[in-house]
């Protein structure tokens, strides 16, 4: 079946610029997360969604930085007045569920957009 | 909060011999579960195996296997056989269960090199 998906995969932009990174989950998946990889990093979470609302956006590093799931599928991550500091791979995740014990509800990643800001 | 540690920023290990990738962790969760991903130059976080905190045996899943040690705070992975497609880097990663703040996002350590030598 189809994994999570994630348009563009790479996105170059210039400094102070709008920019839109769509996430597609896998199908019948309610839980999307979004989360932040630097350089040299392991990912870092960003926002998490239950269905159409953010449950929890307490990574977004500030209110530059905005996601939404209108319709509790596909989301879109955005990022006002980018800055060079905002270069980073965007890794979305998806899962049947967020709250359960079992691997079973495994968060699984698409293949992230690579952001670039000039 | 959690915290992730793994201290083997690379590691070489020769085709088919087997190579342990440390991991250590904190946190102030009584019930988690702790993850291994992989994830190849293509940027796809890849899920390799889980281990629950409550789990009496370690985990295993095919050449993967996990040597958790739950009084030293260790999960450390094992691959047995090692492939060349076997290099990639690699995250350990945690998350709380049962309520809390910390029940659906992973916390990620910043990831260990494999390169496996023909």
């Amino acid at each position: 079946g189809a994994g999570v998906s994630q348009t563009p995969s790479n996105k170059v932009t210039e400094k102070g610029k709008y920019v839109e990174l769509r996430c597609d989950p896998i199908s019948g998946h309610t839980a999307l997360y979004w989360y932040r990889q630097s350089l040299g990093q392991g990912p870092e979470f960003l926002i998490y969604f239950q269905g159409t609302g953010a449950a929890d956006d307490s990574g977004l590093p500030n209110d530059r930085f905005f996601a939404v799931r209108p319709e509790g599928s596909v989301s879109t991550l955005k990022i006002q007045r980018t800055e060079r500091g905002d270069s980073a791979v965007y890794l979305c995740a998806s899962s049947q569920k967020a709250i359960s014990g079992g691997a079973y509800n495994e968060q699984f990643f698409g293949p992230g957009t690579r952001l670039t800001v000039l | 909060a959690q915290k992730i540690t793994q201290t083997q920023p690379g590691m070489f290990v020769q085709e088919k011999e087997a190579v342990t990738l440390d991991c250590t962790y904190d946190t102030s969760d009584q019930s988690y579960g702790l993850f291994w991903y992989k994830q190849p130059s293509s940027g796809e976080m890849i899920f390799l195996i889980y281990q629950g905190s409550y789990d009496e045996q370690n985990a295993t899943e095919g050449r993967y296997s996990l040597n958790f040690q739950k009084a030293r705070k260790s999960a450390n992975l094992v691959i047995s056989a090692s492939q060349l497609g076997d290099s990639a880097m690699y995250f350990c990663a945690m998350r709380g269960f049962w309520g809390g703040g910390s029940n659906y996002k992973l916390t990620f350590g910043k990831g260990t090199l494999l390169t496996v030598n023909p």
